[in-house]
């Protein structure tokens, strides 16, 4: 268990339409990341926040929004949902050194129809 | 940019035998962070080991070791004694300072019975 929880495990929704991932990292870890990794893929970055601030960016779509809170959880809302959202999406914290490994949770898997 | 490569798409090692997967990164930072990731079937990513740049001795966690090799930008994973649940996709990732990983595309392993 790598303490990092993601919910929902599954969520199947329809074009267009729009959904809230949500991550609560492991206690102490103050960085959260989140990845969008589609079928036989790797891993793309999206978004990251240390302590409540936006810390880095990647290949976010203006769809995408994150935010994290100061109780460090953190949500990704994805909208206008298309059919080529369908991926499995990762959070992941780490407490914030280099050296610190990111800690992912099981991620949720999104099917948009 | 720094960019990380793992050239073997798919590697496949009989049961009980040792099979070495590569990794090779570029970065003009002397100080870094290197580290092996795993997602069996099941998708979980699962550390499975991590190196500092500034440490010469090479990182070893019970039948996972690595080969670092600074100068040549290389970072080769070792599995010895390979079991039926080290099936994976193998991800190698840099990173500097805490800022986030820069993943490779992964390395399929297979393993024989």
């Amino acid at each position: 268990d790598s303490g990092v929880t993601q919910t929902p495990k599954h969520l199947i929704t329809a074009t267009g339409q729009r959904v809230t991932l949500r991550c609560s990292p492991r206690s102490g870890d103050l960085s959260v990341y989140w990845y969008q990794q589609s079928l036989d893929q790797g891993l793309q970055f999206l978004i990251q926040y240390y302590n409540g601030e936006e810390r880095a960016k990647g290949n976010i779509l203006e769809r995408f929004s994150a935010q994290q809170f100061p109780d460090l959880h953190s949500e990704l809302n994805l909208s206008s949902l298309e059919l080529g959202d369908s991926a499995l999406y990762f959070c992941a914290s780490s407490a914030g050194g280099g050296n610190s490994p990111l800690h992912f949770g099981n991620g949720t898997r999104l099917t948009v129809t | 940019a720094q960019t990380v490569t793992q050239s073997q798409p798919e590697m496949s090692v009989q049961e009980a035998e040792t099979v070495t997967l590569s990794c090779t990164y570029d970065t003009s930072e002397s100080d870094y962070y290197l580290f092996w990731y795993k997602q069996p079937p099941s998708r979980q990513m699962i550390l499975v080991i991590r190196q500092e740049a500034y440490k010469q001795q090479n990182a070893t966690e019970n039948r996972f070791s690595v080969n670092f090799q600074k100068a040549a930008k290389s970072f080769s994973l070792k599995i010895s004694d390979s079991q039926l649940g080290d099936a994976a996709m193998y991800f190698c990732a840099y990173r500097y300072s805490n800022y986030q990983l820069i993943w490779g595309a992964g390395t399929k392993l297979i393993i024989k019975p």
